[in-house]
């Protein structure tokens, strides 16, 4: 059974950093891309980052420069280290394998922006 | 505000066929392989349409893509209870040098 579980989320200070974690089972790790995707309360889905099977990495605008996906293929881990933390990110991260679209997405881990 | 633009809402009564539009630019659409997403409440988003009309195995063939020029469109025919959820589009675009998801449309069944 394919699995993606993201752990990391949590309450943090404007300013602050989090690392997202997202364990995959279920299926060859290797071969996949994965991206995050968040979701804010309230509004729509919007792609954060992606990391393919050859560690080449892209990211929304906004996050680029503050955010680092990295992937570690010997563990089936995909991470979002997440740094300067403001309110606009608060949102529920999704972890997403991604072949012909995002063909599977975790549950998503609470991220809290606020002091 | 998305470079990738949905009505925010569509509706209709159960056996009618619905369209959803998706009008991007150039960059994205004009360009890339478009996917649409539906996105139950309280349920992880799930992929519909993948390379702007393939269907994944197990999704109904009620669900249809297109896409023509810088627009695409999802189409719902058969209408069932069960579809009334959130749906995206989603493309690459080459301006962003990222990935763009619709504003969405929320679907009701009337």
């Amino acid at each position: 059974e394919v699995q993606l579980v993201e752990s990391g989320g949590g309450l943090v200070q404007p300013g602050g950093s989090l690392r997202l974690s997202c364990a995959a089972s279920g299926f060859t790790f290797s071969i996949y891309d994965f991206h995050w995707v968040r979701q804010a309360t309230g509004k729509g889905l919007e792609w954060v980052s992606s990391i393919g099977t050859t560690g080449d990495t892209y990211y929304l605008g906004s996050v680029r420069g503050r955010f680092i996906i990295s992937r570690e293929d010997a563990k089936n881990s995909v991470y979002l280290q997440m740094n300067s933390l403001t309110a606009e990110d608060t949102a529920l991260y999704h972890c997403v394998r991604a072949r012909d679209g995002l063909n599977y997405w975790g549950q998503g881990t609470l991220v809290t922006v606020a002091s | 505000q998305s470079v990738v633009t949905q009505p925010p809402s569509a509706s209709g009564t159960p056996g009618q066929r619905v369209t959803i539009s998706c009008s991007g630019r150039s960059s994205n659409i004009g360009s890339h392989y478009v996917y649409w997403y539906q996105h139950l409440p309280g349920t992880a988003p799930k992929l519909l349409i993948y390379n702007n009309n393939q269907r994944p195995s197990g999704v109904p063939d009620r669900f249809s893509g297109s896409k023509s020029g810088t627009s695409a469109s999802l189409a719902i025919s058969g209408l069932r209870s069960e579809d009334e959820a959130d749906y995206y589009c989603a493309v690459w675009d080459d301006r962003l040098l990222g990935h763009v998801f619709g504003t969405g449309t929320a679907v009701t069944v009337l």
